[in-house]
């Protein structure tokens, strides 16, 4: 089956600095990936998405990166905030398939 | 603003108990999902549905049942609550269509099974 996985469990960034998540997925026919932030106690929230004919998306102070060689995605947060500090997940899903498949999340924890 | 509100934010059953988890939202989406999240293993798929009175089996649907009885209620069923059930359950919802795209989540319902 397919696997979402992230490469740094948790990541500890200077207030200020930029930050970058990474995802490795295993099923080279997914067409769409989300990233996801989870706060302490609440449900993910959708940060922002692209699809396989991307590879750069952007969004306010985060940008998504997708090498589709390598299966590789990532999650760039520029100027990182105390409120940024969360969980940050990964999820890709095939629309043959019609699943979406979610990694397990990294920690991000941003130092004052 | 989409808005998936989910029954309770904290359960404690004892084993053998029948829980009722029920979800709601309000976007007049198609597609409900419910998952459960435990530590390392990311987001698994219970079950989902495409439609009222509608339902399809995730990845991980033993032990669990589902209702989808209005468009905007999804309600997960244990019948007989386990200990290996504690859990996170979060419930999502998306627009209509296969493979339809963002999914919104609910804040989680955290449920401890003694």
């Amino acid at each position: 089956g397919e696997s979402v996985g992230l490469h740094l469990p948790t990541l500890s960034v200077q207030e200020g600095d930029n930050s970058i998540i990474n995802c490795a997925y295993s099923n080279s026919a997914s067409d769409y990936f989300i990233w996801y932030k989870q706060e302490s106690g609440k449900g993910p929230q959708f940060i922002i998405d692209i699809r396989s004919n991307m590879d750069k998306r952007q969004g306010q102070r985060v940008t998504v990166l997708l090498n589709k060689t390598v299966k590789h995605l990532s999650l760039q947060i520029a100027a990182t905030q105390p409120g940024d500090s969360a969980v940050y997940f990964c999820a890709e899903m095939s629309y043959n398939f019609n699943k979406f498949y979610f990694g397990s999340g990294t920690k991000l924890n941003v130092k004052p | 603003d989409v808005k998936v509100t989910q029954s309770s934010r904290y359960l404690v059953k004892r084993t053998g108990e029948k829980v009722f988890l029920e979800c709601v939202q309000d976007m007049d989406h198609e597609n409900m999902f419910w998952y459960r999240q435990d530590p390392g293993l990311g987001l698994r798929l219970i079950y989902f549905s495409y439609d009222v009175k509608m339902k399809e089996k995730g990845d991980i649907p033993e032990g669990y049942s589902v209702s989808r009885e209005k468009k905007e209620r999804f309600s997960l069923i244990l019948e007989s609550a386990s200990t290996n059930q504690t859990s996170m359950y979060l419930c999502a919802s998306s627009p209509p269509g296969p493979g339809a795209d963002t999914q919104y989540f609910g804040p989680g319902t955290r449920l401890t099974v003694l």
